[in-house]
């Protein structure tokens, strides 16, 4: 499978500041997607990243809090904008494989901790 | 609507033993995926098994195989053999119109 990668792996950031998480993956993918996972819980999907258009958020989450861009077929990114400490979490962003095989793979995830 | 429920929020093993996770799911989708993924500390997200769910045999890699129920919505994970880097947390997830996740069980394994 293809293998994908995330930068920063983890950051500290301050209350009000943003962060831009990068997600790069080695192979051109048509649906990628990024997830929260706060701490002790399950993944939740912030939206899915569209090529070409803008992301589809699900309920909880906009765009103004979440930017996110889809340049290329392999590149993503999502931006956490003035933070507060309720927004540390895990960010893991995840591509579905093509074919119909309906697969979605991870990437390492990005730790983040707002003070 | 989709959702995923994992009732076991901490299970225990023996090294070398056996242990099975539970999952029940819910979906409106005729077509749709189930999926098991394992995270360790290391927070990675890793693909243990999958099952089409218009298929009736179970699936297997390795040393983790599921029973899939697809009437009683049941899709457990057995881990035979176990292993000290089976330690983690494992999710239990379906792939309807999206990928939904449970709760998540952590698995020890004891030495």
């Amino acid at each position: 499978s293809a293998v994908i990668s995330q930068k920063p792996s983890r950051d500290i950031c301050q209350r009000g500041t943003s962060l831009t998480i990068q997600c790069q993956v080695d192979s051109q993918v048509t649906m990628m997607f990024w997830y929260r996972q706060q701490p002790g819980q399950s993944l939740t999907l912030i939206a899915t990243a569209n090529q070409g258009s803008e992301a589809t958020y699900e309920s909880g989450f906009v765009i103004d809090k979440f930017p996110i861009s889809r340049p290329n077929l392999t590149f993503s990114t999502l931006t956490v904008s003035n933070m507060s400490p309720e927004d540390s979490s895990i960010y893991l962003c995840s591509f579905l494989t093509s074919g119909g095989a309906y697969t979605q793979y991870f990437g390492p995830g990005t730790r983040l901790t707002v003070l | 609507a989709q959702t995923v429920t994992q009732s076991q929020p901490e299970m225990s093993v023996q090294e070398a033993e056996t242990v099975t996770l539970s999952c029940t799911y819910d979906t409106s989708e005729s077509d749709y995926y189930l999926f098991w993924y394992k995270q360790p500390p290391s927070r990675q997200m890793i693909l243990v098994i999958r099952q089409e769910a218009y298929k009736q045999q179970n699936a297997t890699e390795n040393r983790f195989s599921v029973n899939f129920q697809k009437a009683a919505k049941s899709f457990s994970l057995k881990i035979s053999d176990s292993q000290l880097g089976d330690a983690a947390m494992y999710f239990c997830a379906l792939h309807g119109n999206k990928l939904v996740f449970g709760a998540g069980t952590i698995l020890r394994v004891k030495s």
